[in-house]
């Protein structure tokens, strides 16, 4: 079966240091993508960055960078520069084939400290 | 801008009294999702249109039902609202593109409240 783990429930980060969150999945695809996507006290949710399992090349979006492991099965997002406005509840997600559903991982609610 | 919006963003029923939350789309994706979500949970998704197409997961109450009478338009009816069904309601919208390319497009929501 298909599976998304985020194991840190919570983060939390100062204003202007750079944070990592953490996501590994579970597939026997080989095709795939993999995506982040953030979701604001309220405000709804949002695609952050996203990766094709085909591609070595990690995805990167201004100050979102994921680190892509294929073999360890591990996507992991790392904010740059944090604002106040990145904090967010993000989530992991996995997509493959012709399934158009996408597997979530639980969430990790991300604080930024002024 | 082309978009997706949930009317009404909040929305406060009756335990037992019938209610239907809308979404509507400007985007011309071929795929809608209706997720439920409680407070700091992922979402869960309830069913989903492929066009006309419906499909309900299997662990989807029949108490939920969902109609889509054109490309813009979906409704989530929910027959009987129990307590348990107060939640936040996410409408999304895809384009059905290959290999898992499956970019969703959220609407803000609507809360449901069950008193």
């Amino acid at each position: 079966a298909q599976t998304v783990t985020q194991s840190q429930p919570e983060m939390s980060v100062q204003e202007a240091e750079t944070v990592t969150l953490s996501c590994t999945y579970d597939t026997s695809e080989s095709d795939y993508y993999l995506f982040w996507y953030k979701q604001p006290p309220s405000r709804q949710m949002i695609l952050v960055i996203r990766q094709e399992a085909y591609k070595q090349q990690n995805a990167t979006e201004n100050r979102f960078s994921v680190n892509f492991q294929k073999a360890a099965k591990s996507f992991s997002l790392k904010i740059s520069d944090s604002q106040l406005g990145d904090a967010a509840m993000y989530f992991c997600a996995y997509s493959a084939g012709n399934n158009r559903k996408l597997i979530w991982g639980l969430g990790t609610s991300l604080a930024v400290n002024p | 801008d082309a978009m997706v919006i949930q009317n009404p963003r909040y929305q406060v029923t009756q335990f037992g009294k019938p209610v239907t939350l809308s979404c509507s789309q400007t985007l011309n994706h071929n795929v809608m999702y209706w997720y439920q979500q409680k407070s700091s949970q992922a979402p869960k998704l309830l069913f989903h249109y492929y066009d006309k197409d419906f499909n309900n997961e299997a662990d989807t109450p029949d108490n939920f039902q969902s109609r889509r009478p054109n490309t813009s338009f979906c409704f989530l009816d929910i027959r009987s609202p129990g307590l348990g069904d107060a939640a936040m309601y996410l409408c999304a919208t895809s384009r059905d593109l290959r290999g898992g390319e499956n970019i969703q497009y959220f609407g803000a929501g609507t809360r449901l409240s069950v008193l």
